[in-house]
């Protein structure tokens, strides 16, 4: 496997369920990233961590919970989530997160997206 | 919050055409980025531009970084139906602004 895979590709859930997504980046990379993107807005940053540790929350409902376990792996954990919530999920990752010290760019690439649907 | 303004949100064009989309802002920005998604995949990057005024080519791709650091443009010259898909900009720096994208549709 190469660059960043994200899984599963497609997911419906019921406004009860707790479901699972996962990502993994096979670059090298410190820091990973969740973006939300709905049909027609742009892109909007979920989290983002940068060495395990968590360095974004961008006023996420705490029906997203995100897990880091190590530089490779990031997940989103989804519980009791509204029909407003379907969309694309976007993961990412870069070298580094230079986000706090308001640092330049570094290049950040996606996975092809978990697109979920809620019920 | 930041914003940027795409425009056009969607262009209807034939095989050979040139194509032309930008983006505005009213923030300040130190990078601009282009972004091309392809149905069922995440966005790749194609052009990154980190000075005001830079004009950077990528193939038939030429993205420029305003002199007021405030847009970008991006021109495809000789679309050709792979080009299909959605573009959008990208501004700031390890933290990211985006467009909403200009869906492109090449008519062979």
């Amino acid at each position: 496997e190469t660059g960043v895979t994200q899984t599963p590709r497609h997911l419906v859930m019921g406004m009860t369920n707790k479901k699972s997504l996962k990502c993994e980046q096979h670059l090298g990379h410190n820091a990973m990233y969740w973006y939300k993107q709905s049909a027609k807005k742009p892109l909007e940053l979920m989290f983002v961590y940068n060495f395990k540790e968590q360095t974004e929350n961008n006023s996420v409902p705490s029906r997203f919970s995100p897990e880091c376990p190590n530089s490779s792996h990031l997940f989103l954990h989804l519980h009791t989530l509204q029909p407003e919530d379907s969309a694309l999920y976007l993961c990412a990752s870069s070298q580094e997160d230079t986000g706090l010290a308001g640092g330049p760019y570094n290049e950040q690439f996606f996975g092809p997206g978990t697109r979920l649907t809620v019920l | 919050g930041q914003q940027l303004n795409q425009s056009p949100q969607s262009m209807f064009i034939q095989e050979g055409e040139d194509v032309s989309m930008n983006c505005t802002s009213s923030s300040i920005f130190n990078t601009w980025l282009w972004y091309k998604q392809d149905p069922g995949e995440g966005p790749v990057l194609l052009i990154a531009l980190y000075k005001a005024g830079e004009l950077t080519s990528n193939g038939r791709l030429t993205a420029q970084f305003g002199i007021t650091r405030k847009d970008s443009f991006l021109n495809i010259s000789a679309s050709i139906p792979s080009d299909v898909g959605i573009y959008f900009c990208g501004a700031g720096g390890s933290r990211l602004t985006f467009g909403e994208g200009t869906q492109l549709t090449v008519n062979p």
